[in-house]
């Protein structure tokens, strides 16, 4: 079993639609991060947090420790939203543990 | 403020060949980490360096080594490659432990 669970693995939406994402974890964490990756492969870090919640312009980002629990919102979707999105947790190092990710891709 | 550094883009090799990739972390970051991601695996922890000193090794074969330097700029090696060690292989740095991650473009590598 993956030490980090995402949820769904592929996501299909119409443009202006309302999107989450969930991540699951087994063990306590220091930080949990989620990532954007295009294709061609580069990596964008959306947010790391520890707590509560943070929001970035469409995108908000959840946690509750107790559940062990993330989830991803994007609000109004936009096809320049589709990407690879990650879920990864840290334990008090710079080491990245990773779901298996959840491929979006938006249409207009 | 330049963002991760990662060269070369692309590289081809054969079987039974080295490669050495490089890292440019952001300037004043002391953190290098290395992942590799394939198809079948996913994103999978290689290394992690702090101010020159290795405080992590992922779960893979002594073919892959590394090294960070004094000006933080890190190098990757695999020896003796297999068709298996094609794959994406991605760099981030950080300014502290535990804080956010930056990611460099990445290294595609093709073993043929």
């Amino acid at each position: 079993k993956n030490e980090v669970e995402q949820s769904p693995q592929n996501l299909t939406a119409q443009e202006g639609e309302f999107i989450t994402i969930n991540c699951s974890y087994s063990v306590g964490i220091s930080a949990l991060h989620w990532l954007q990756q295009h294709p061609g492969g580069g990596i964008v870090s959306l947010f790391m947090l520890s707590s509560g919640k943070k929001k970035h312009g469409r995108l908000i980002a959840t946690i509750n420790i107790q559940e062990k629990h993330s989830s991803l919102h994007i609000t109004a979707s936009h096809p320049r939203d589709s990407a690879v999105y990650i879920c990864a947790v840290t334990y008090n190092t710079d080491k990245l543990i990773f779901g298996t990710g959840t491929r979006l891709q938006v249409f207009p | 403020k330049a963002g991760v550094t990662q060269t070369p883009r692309y590289l081809i090799k054969t079987r039974g060949q080295q490669v050495t990739l490089s890292c440019s972390p952001i300037s004043g970051h002391r953190s290098v980490s290395w992942y590799q991601q394939t198809p079948g695996q996913g994103l999978q922890f290689l290394f992690e360096y702090f101010s020159e000193t290795q405080r992590n090794k992922g779960n893979f074969p002594g073919r892959f080594s590394g090294r960070q330097f004094s000006n933080s700029r890190s190098e990757m090696n695999v020896s003796t490659l297999e068709l298996g060690d094609s794959a994406l292989y991605l760099c981030a740095s950080r300014g502290q432990v535990n804080t956010e991650a930056f990611f460099g473009q990445g290294t595609r590598l093709t073993v043929v």
